[in-house]
């Protein structure tokens, strides 16, 4: 089946200016996560959606950052006022949510391909 | 100082050889470990998980974790030039809400 995607693949701003990304998880997932990965770093996590459920936002770096999640699929990563160091990938991730103890498929995060944003 | 280290390499190795990668971490409810492999300009991709100690192989790849050391482990053997690549290792506290704290990555080169 069709992994997960996100759009665009590229951007390319200039510092102040509004994005977009896009995440489309894989079909039937309930749990959707944000990470950043700076040149050179590992994964900093940013926002986890499971089901109807708040939001977890514990790792969002600022209010100029915000995510939502619309009819439990599709998610949009919004930056406002773009900062160059907000240049890096973004990348989204879906799981099948929490499942039964010890159901470890649960921590199988399914990524998709990232969008790598730079900010001039 | 970060919650999970891991060094960046480059680790250079031949073919055939052991690859031998390792994190330490300092957050003791974690309990639930993972390897990825993260190709250049793709996004990671789920290697081998463990909860708890012990050891797990799956085919050319063991996974090792000692909880009481705070180090977890993972060796490549009879390593290919296919396997070059970033290997982050991952881990989480509990099963539910399960967002995972990555270390910073380890590249890998496997030469021909």
């Amino acid at each position: 089946g069709a992994g997960v995607s996100q759009s665009p693949s590229n951007k390319v701003t200039e510092k102040g200016k509004d994005v977009e990304l896009r995440c489309d998880p894989i079909s039937g997932h309930t749990a959707l996560y944000w990470y950043r990965q700076s040149l050179g770093q590992g994964l900093e996590f940013l926002i986890y959606f499971q089901g109807n459920s708040a939001p977890d936002k514990s790792g969002l770096p600022s209010d100029r950052f915000s995510a939502e999640r619309t009819g439990g699929s599709v998610s949009t990563l919004t930056i406002q006022r773009t900062q160059q160091e907000d240049s890096a990938v973004y990348l989204c991730a879906s799981t099948q949510g929490p499942g039964l103890a010890g159901s470890y498929a649960t921590y199988e995060q399914y990524f998709g391909p990232g969008t790598r944003l730079t900010v001039t | 100082q970060k919650e999970v280290e891991q060094d960046p390499g480059p680790l250079s190795v031949p073919e055939g050889a052991i690859v031998s990668l390792n994190c330490t971490y300092s957050n003791s409810a974690f309990q639930y470990f993972m390897w990825y492999r993260q190709y250049s300009r793709k996004g990671p991709e789920l290697l081998m998980y463990t909860y708890s100690s012990g050891n797990k192989e799956d085919g050319r790849f063991t996974a090792q974790v000692d909880k009481s050391s705070k180090y977890i482990s993972l060796f490549i053997r009879d390593s290919q030039p296919s396997d070059s690549a970033t290997y982050l290792c991952a881990m989480t506290v509990k099963a539910a809400g399960n967002k995972l704290t990555f270390g910073g990555g380890t590249r890998v080169l496997v030469k021909p």
